[in-house]
């Protein structure tokens, strides 16, 4: 399979623990982003990778949440002592770079459940 | 701000009916605008991508339109299947090359095909 992966594919977490995803882009992809659904919402934009460079972030991405892209291929979302309004389905897409790089792909998306 | 409005916000047709989905934005200066598909609790499917300097794009029983000056386009679908029933997103790049080319969605036009 050479679309986006996503890891686990659903996690379901107390208040106030840490959790953590994975996403692995496709290969060659150096474009990768972030973003969160809510239920009966379209996804909003996290944050945005291009290579191992983390160039953009959104308001929405308060301290406990950070992004790595350590070797510009996997990234990982970590949550820190998580809220039940970080209940939502967590989308990771990549896009190739320059021309190429019209479309966006996504992966199948870590829903997070906050009890 | 970008803002994207899809209309109606959910919709049910008989099987083999022709249907037209609504998106409308507010900056008309984009780079291009993607449709998707997503299946309940499942991450996102590409449908078609239209660039700004495109007025349609075809797949199959699939029919997207641009007009970029009034911020509006229509994805049409032929002859209506079941397995079309989904929520049906519209997105948008920016322009401006200098933003980290974030897509901006509407919230989904919820779509059942009845036999």
């Amino acid at each position: 399979d050479t679309g986006v992966s996503q890891d686990p594919r659903h996690k379901i977490t107390k208040r106030g623990q840490n959790v953590t995803f994975r996403c692995d882009p496709i290969s060659e992809h150096n474009r990768l982003y972030w973003y969160r659904q809510t239920l009966g919402q379209g996804p909003e934009f996290l944050t945005y990778f291009q290579n191992e460079a983390q160039l953009e972030k959104s308001r929405l991405l308060s301290d406990r949440f950070s992004a790595e892209r350590p070797k510009g291929s996997f990234s990982t979302l970590e949550i820190q002592r998580t809220e039940q309004g970080d209940s939502a389905m967590y989308l990771c897409a990549s896009r190739a770079p320059g021309q190429r790089g019209n479309e966006q792909f996504f992966g199948p998306g870590t829903r997070l459940t906050v009890l | 701000k970008q803002e994207v409005t899809q209309i109606p916000a959910a919709l049910s047709v008989p099987e083999g009916e022709n249907l037209v989905l609504n998106c409308s934005f507010t900056d008309s200066a984009i780079y291009n605008l993607q449709w998707f598909r997503q299946d309940p609790g499942k991450g996102l499917t590409s449908l078609l991508l239209i660039q700004s300097s495109q007025r349609e794009q075809t797949s199959g029983r699939l029919n997207a339109s641009l007009d970029k000056s009034s911020g509006r386009s229509t994805l049409y679908i032929a002859a209506s299947q079941p397995g079309d029933s989904a929520t049906y997103l519209c997105a948008v790049r920016p322009g401006n090359t200098g933003t980290a080319s974030k897509l901006t969605f509407g919230t989904g036009t919820r779509l059942q095909v009845t036999l």
